[in-house]
């Protein structure tokens, strides 16, 4: 499978909102209600922030959303911190037990 | 708590092999499956295969069929990856997470080195 197309890079002021994208198609974003993000700090191993789309683990804060139209998938971060600043991965399943990831987008926090 | 711990830092030649390992706790090992995801230098995340810890039943990514074989040992709570053929490319941090399935991944281990160079 092809990687899903994330910018990448997007930056934001704090308190400020971004959203970033994940583009796919009908065999894997579009096809499925299973779309995850993941952030990952430097040197860090990546942490899971949304799964199924929209849905938040406990302890995530509510400040990160997620949601999907046709193949493309958003990761929407409001009140912008410091502490956001990471790259962020979607990942989403593509049948026959297999997942793919985007390539990955850079968050700024100017 | 769930951790992941995975074995050491390592360096081969290319055309070896290496293991990875990757010992769970904090939760019931065979109910949830382990998903193994490696990172280039510099590069983004790619899902290399899942494998169920219930029934050792694996899915390997296209790319590396052939060459990667996951197993389990559920007597220690342990997963295990081991990719052959090593080729520089091959550099990269190598991650396990347990995975609801290959639905999501929510816990991850702190990740493995393996270095190929001659």
């Amino acid at each position: 499978q092809s990687a899903l197309t994330q910018p990448a890079s997007v930056s934001g002021s704090p308190g400020q909102s971004i959203t970033i994208s994940c583009t796919g198609t009908s065999s894997d974003v579009g096809g499925y209600n299973y779309v995850s993000w993941y952030q990952q700090h430097p040197g860090k191993a990546p942490k899971l922030m949304i799964y199924d789309v929209s849905k938040r683990p406990s302890g995530v804060s509510n400040r990160f959303s997620g949601s999907k139209s046709g193949n493309t998938a958003s990761l929407t971060i409001s009140g912008l911190q410091a502490e956001d600043e990471a790259d962020y991965y979607c990942c989403s399943y593509a049948g026959s037990s297999s997942v793919v990831f985007g390539g990955g987008t850079k968050l700024t926090v100017l | 708590q769930v951790q992941l711990v995975q074995s050491g830092a390592e360096v081969k030649k290319p055309g070896a092999s290496v293991k990875v390992s990757c010992k769970a706790s904090g939760y019931t090992f065979t109910s949830y499956g382990i998903s193994w995801v490696r990172q280039a230098p510099g590069q983004g995340l790619e899902w290399m295969g899942w494998i169920s810890a219930y029934n050792g039943n694996t899915n390997y990514a296209q790319k590396l069929q052939g060459r990667v074989t996951m197993t389990t040992d559920t007597s220690t709570s342990t997963a295990y990856m081991e990719l052959r053929s090593l080729r520089s490319d091959d550099t990269a941090v190598y991650y396990c997470a347990r995975g609801v399935a290959v639905i999501r991944f929510d816990y991850w281990g702190q990740g493995t080195l393996v270095t190929v160079s001659s």
